[in-house]
């Protein structure tokens, strides 16, 4: 069974710093990977998709990489704003056919 | 457009009443998704519509009944719900169900069960 793994679970930085969320599943069999932003109780926006034979996706401050034999995604987040405080989540999409997995996220915040 | 509208917004209902969550998309996608989300816990699958067939049920009660009219419009009906159902419901649509192809969510509907 895919399990998805978001480490750290938290994130406090000062506005500016560059920043690293990481992100690990345990079959490596999927389609694509996609990160999310998520505001609190609001929906989640598409930030990045990966498909399974890339490696790595941009667009604008963020930067997206995979490598799907060991099973690891990282989200770069350049130049970190207070704007970018929220929850992101990882999210794999398995050969099986079935849905998104989403890992448990990781909550930002970036102080002014 | 890359859309999902979802109404209403917040839903308060009591447990012996009957509601229904909409969702609308006009992006062509052929599959669509139902997701319930508690505090501080990532989105579950419940439901999986591809071509307006139910392709996956992931074991949810039958207080929860979901329906897809057409391409574009996917419901969700409730009925004598408990107060542990209380969540964010989520709708998503991508191009095909399980392909490589992007997923799009909704804002979602706030549901209060009293």
């Amino acid at each position: 069974k895919q399990e998805v793994t978001q480490i750290p679970a938290a994130l406090s930085v000062p506005e500016g710093e560059n920043l690293v969320l990481n992100c690990s599943f345990t079959d490596s069999a999927i389609y694509n990977l996609q990160w999310f932003r998520q505001d609190p109780g609001k929906g989640l926006t598409s930030l990045l998709l990966i498909q399974s034979s890339q490696r790595e996706q941009t667009s604008g401050r963020l930067n997206a990489s995979l490598d799907k034999s060991s099973g690891r995604s990282t989200l770069y987040i350049a130049a970190s704003q207070p704007g970018d405080s929220a929850t992101y989540l990882c999210a794999v999409s398995n050969q099986a056919g079935t849905a998104l997995i989403f890992g448990k996220g990781t909550t930002l915040s970036v102080s002014s | 457009d890359t859309e999902v509208t979802q109404t209403p917004k917040h839903l308060v209902m009591g447990m012996t009443n009957k509601k229904s969550l909409k969702c609308e998309q006009h992006m062509g996608h052929r599959a669509m998704y139902w997701y319930k989300q508690k505090a501080k816990k990532p989105p579950e699958l419940m439901f999986v519509y591809s071509y307006e067939k139910l392709s996956i049920n992931e074991s949810v009660p039958s207080r929860f009944s979901p329906e897809c009219p057409n391409s574009s419009l996917l419901n969700l009906h409730l009925h004598a719900l408990q107060p542990e159902d209380s969540a964010l419901y989520l709708c998503a649509s991508s191009q095909f169900q399980g392909l490589r192809t992007e997923a799009f969510f909704g804002q979602g509907t706030r549901l209060t069960v009293v």
